[in-house]
């Protein structure tokens, strides 16, 4: 089975505070994805990433950044946590080729203060 | 612009009655069409697909219909139970070119009632 897992289930952190919020995936994926996910606004794609080193923002790349030093992991990080960055983070892989369903970790509810 | 369209919700339902989950899209091409479902407290996990026009992707007594000529996917289940009660998701990927990304639905809320 594919396995992809989040560093953390939740964290709490403070405003100013730099934030890393972690993901592995174990099956030799191309593609590794963050989101954020929102009450009534569902999934929003922040960056993603299709090969080591190389990324592209999403739909909401502002305040964020990433990391995929090696290929099976991608790092989001928070520079600098902001109240409206408290929510849920969900990690996803996929194959590069194939139909294109990706696999998701259990997510990350990051609560600022 | 590609897009997807699901009805909203929160939907209520008593144990072994019928599901409809509508979905509708937007895209050019040829696109693949998903439904994922994310329980409480987990990450999504993928439920059924469709590749294809009239393909059925059908997975734990759910399916949905692939019908390009009503650009739908509705999701359907013929008695649901209580352990149904989740967040699903409708997405597509576009088929043309190399391109990666899924497109998501808002998401539909079900709750089922023993």
């Amino acid at each position: 089975d594919v396995k992809v897992t989040q560093s953390s289930r939740y964290l709490v952190k403070r405003t100013g505070e730099k934030v890393f919020l972690e993901c592995v995936q174990d099956m030799d994926h191309e593609n590794m994805f963050w989101y954020r996910q929102d009450p009534g606004l569902g999934l929003r794609l922040i960056y993603f990433s299709y090969d080591v080193k190389m990324k592209e923002k999403g739909d909401i790349p502002e305040g964020y950044s990433v990391s995929r030093e090696k290929k099976e992991r991608f790092s989001l990080i928070l520079e600098s946590a902001s109240t409206n960055q408290t929510s849920m983070y969900l990690c996803a892989s996929s194959f590069l080729a194939g139909a294109g369903e990706q696999f998701f970790g259990p997510g990350t509810r990051l609560t600022v203060l | 612009g590609n897009s997807v369209t699901q009805m909203e919700g929160p939907v209520t339902l008593s144990e072994e009655a019928f599901l409809t989950i509508n979905c509708t899209y937007t895209a050019t091409g040829y696109p693949s069409l998903f439904w994922y479902v994310q329980y409480p407290g987990e990450g999504l996990q993928l439920l059924l697909k469709a590749t294809k026009a009239d393909d059925k992707g059908s997975n734990k007594g759910f399916e949905a219909t692939y019908r390009k000529e009503t650009t739908s996917f509705h999701l359907e289940k013929g008695s649901v139970q209580v352990s149904d009660s989740a967040v699903y998701f409708c997405a597509l990927k576009r088929g043309a070119g190399n391109n990666r990304k899924l497109i998501w639905g808002l998401g539909t809320s079900l709750a089922v009632n023993p």
